[in-house]
């Protein structure tokens, strides 16, 4: 059973540009966060889905947004880019609720923004 | 609102000690705490779930225990190897809600 694919692996970006980053759950799992991990703030929550509705959001600025399809695969997306925005991404999917179930993570895009 | 800590934030030791990672969280109102293990660059691996009704799990050479009424969890490896090398995270809820909030995690290093 493959596992949760993330792409790209990397980017590069500039300030002021945008970016999309996929995520492919594992099949059959229905639910899907995604998180920012950085040295400084750890692993922070940015949102998390269920049949493509946003249930749960963290607090991160509206250049934050995300969305899930009918297959349950998820795009992030984030518009002009700041520095700030240097981090890991990561994103998991479980098999329902994503607070009551085990998390399964993929390896991430790190995302450099120059 | 929900504050997890881990203590310590390195820890060094040589191979075959047993050792214990510590995880605090503020509110107890929680439906499980999951461990996870990060090795660098690359993503979380789920290593334990404890349901907030268990007080303990184990998986092999982990032991994960739960005490919801004072807010702690501890993570117990037996006979470590460098291969346990990484940094060690937990995780719970907060508010109920599917948001799961993260500690800083344990950078563990074990020497052979």
């Amino acid at each position: 059973k493959a596992g949760v694919t993330q792409t790209p692996r990397y980017l590069i970006k500039t300030r002021g540009q945008q970016v999309t980053l996929s995520c492919s759950p594992i099949s059959g799992h229905r639910s899907v966060s995604w998180y920012q991990q950085t040295p400084g703030q750890g692993l922070q929550f940015l949102f998390e889905y269920f049949s493509e509705t946003q249930r749960n959001k963290g607090n991160f600025p509206g250049r934050f947004s995300g969305r899930q399809f009918s297959n349950s695969r998820s795009e992030m997306n984030v518009s002009t880019l700041e520095l700030g925005d240097s981090a890991l991404y990561l994103c998991a999917s479980s098999l329902d609720r994503a607070g009551r179930n085990i998390q399964y993570f993929g390896a991430g895009t790190r995302l450099s923004v120059l | 609102k929900q504050e997890v800590t881990q203590i310590p934030a390195a820890l060094s030791v040589p191979e075959g000690e047993n050792l214990v990672l510590n995880c605090s969280f503020t509110d107890s109102a929680i439906y499980n705490l999951q461990w996870f293990r990060q090795d660098p660059g690359k993503g979380l691996t789920s290593l334990l779930l404890i349901q907030s009704s268990q007080r303990e799990q184990t998986s092999g050479r982990l032991n994960a225990s739960l005490d919801k009424s004072s807010g702690r969890s501890t993570l117990y490896i037996a006979a470590s190897q460098p291969g346990d090398s990484a940094t060690y995270l937990c995780a719970t809820g907060e508010g109920g809600s599917e948001k799961l909030v993260f500690g800083k995690g344990t950078k563990l290093t074990v020497n052979p």
